[in-house]
């Protein structure tokens, strides 16, 4: 699975979007992009993912560059509760299973009020 | 429908003891990951299952540990003798089929202290 680079922390106010970046510049033509949290030491979870296009859920926006190199989590309202380390992590189908997925080290978000 | 249930949420073994973990997956999904989570550190996947068989466990630890998933019950996830070092938080995921564009849905973890 290709490499990604996230920054350490970010700040946002509450109310605000929250625009969270992340470089996979070695990802390949068949792998997605995902987007997990994970709020203290609570179980991850899943907020989107995408290949190419940009999706859009109840809980945010993901925006993938058109060469896919990079991509940005938005979450267009942000609150205190999403105060969380968020994980941006490519994953490719490796053709004898689908491989588990590999969290670095994420972005630490933190809302303010 | 209720999420991925994993139990018991905290777990205490003394040094040598064995622990098991368990995990049941959400309705209808047959694939089932661990992963564990060290203190201060990041999520390493551990071992990916089917029922009943063994997909992926290169992140498995060559000894003491072992992960089965059995065509009724849940995931079990055995740590024999276990040593301090094994002191984690374990979380399971499940997601309905082998394919990277659906999403593994995480439970709550089993938070093992070993003493």
């Amino acid at each position: 699975d290709a490499k990604t680079t996230q920054p350490t922390s970010m700040d946002c106010a509450e109310g605000r979007a929250a625009n969270l970046p992340c470089n996979h510049s070695t990802i390949s033509g068949n792998e997605y992009v995902y987007w997990y949290r994970q709020i203290h030491s609570q179980g991850p979870q899943y907020i989107i993912h995408g290949l190419k296009n940009n999706e859009t859920n109840e809980m945010a926006s993901l925006i993938i560059t058109e060469d896919r190199k990079s991509s940005t989590l938005i979450l267009p309202h942000a609150t205190l509760r999403d105060t969380a380390v968020y994980y941006c992590i490519v994953r490719a189908y490796s053709g004898g299973g689908a491989d588990g997925l590999t969290f670095g080290k994420g972005t630490h978000l933190i809302i303010q009020p | 429908n209720a999420g991925v249930m994993q139990n018991p949420r905290h777990l205490v073994r003394r040094r040598g003891q064995e622990a098991r973990l368990r995990c049941s997956p959400m309705k209808g999904h047959s694939h089932v990951y661990w992963y564990r989570q060290l203190p201060e550190e990041g999520l390493k996947f551990m071992v990916y299952l089917q029922k009943e068989n063994i997909i992926d466990e290169s992140g498995m630890p060559k000894e003491r540990f072992s992960a089965e998933f059995p065509k009724e019950g849940p995931s079990i996830l055995r740590i024999q003798q276990v040593v301090r070092g094994d002191s984690a938080a374990y979380f399971c995921a499940s997601s309905p089929r082998q394919n990277p564009s659906d999403e593994q849905y995480f439970g709550p973890g089993t938070r093992l202290t070993v003493t």
